[in-house]
């Protein structure tokens, strides 16, 4: 158990719809990254949170937001949902550190379908 | 960000020591490497991190020469369940946003 909590486990849903995914960071971790891992794709960086400002975009689309919360849980909200879009959502925390590479902490992933 | 190169796949059998070896020629002087690994429809988990010479925890070693342009993980003694993605990044804090898992090492371990 790493510590992150994502919610919900499994999301189906159809096309063109609106989803919000939610995640919990481990105690402590300011950092929140959200990733999306599909079969043909691998693991891509979507996007990251510090302490409640986004710190950097990967290569989320414009259908997609996310934000942290001042209890620095996170939220990754998909719209207009299309086929493509069905994959593994991870989120991941991390303490910032100074100079070394942050170890990240991924939560279990929700799977979404769009069907 | 160093690109980083590894082998696509490897096979090994219960028992022995499996070494995954990852090229990144371009590493800059202040750039970390982190090994992750990643089982089927689970998130990737840390495995080790080092910056030069030689670390070891209680599951894995990373060597990593002096001119850093190249790292070696290595698992001991394996077993079925080692059988998972192993992924080599390199950066440090300032850039750990723009990492790329890419496509990883499939390590497949048979009985």
């Amino acid at each position: 158990d790493s510590g992150v909590t994502q919610t919900p486990k499994h999301l189906i849903t159809a096309t063109g719809q609106r989803v919000t995914l939610r995640c919990s960071p481990r105690s402590g971790d300011l950092s929140v990254y959200w990733y999306q891992q599909s079969l043909d794709q691998g693991l891509q960086f979507l996007i990251q949170y510090y302490n409640g400002e986004e710190r950097a975009k990967g290569n989320i689309l414009e259908r997609f937001s996310a934000q942290q919360f001042p209890d620095l849980h996170s939220e990754l909200n998909l719209s207009s949902l299309e086929l493509g879009d069905s994959a593994l959502y991870f989120c991941a925390s991390s303490v910032a550190y100074q100079g070394r590479l942050s170890e990240q902490y991924f939560g279990p992933g929700t799977r979404l379908t769009v069907t | 960000l160093a690109k980083t190169t590894q082998p696509i796949s490897m096979d090994s059998y219960e028992g022995q020591e499996v070494n995954i070896t990852c090229s990144h020629n371009n590493i800059a002087t202040n750039d970390y490497i982190t090994w992750y690994q990643q089982f089927p429809s689970q998130g990737p988990r840390f495995i080790i991190q080092g910056y030069k010479t030689k670390v070891t925890n209680e599951v894995a070693s990373l060597f990593i020469p002096a001119d850093r342009k190249s790292s070696t993980l290595s698992l001991p003694r394996v077993s079925l369940s080692d059988t998972a993605v192993y992924y080599c990044l390199v950066g440090d804090s300032s850039n750990d946003y723009k990492l790329s898992f890419g496509a990883g090492t499939t390590v497949t371990v048979r009985a």
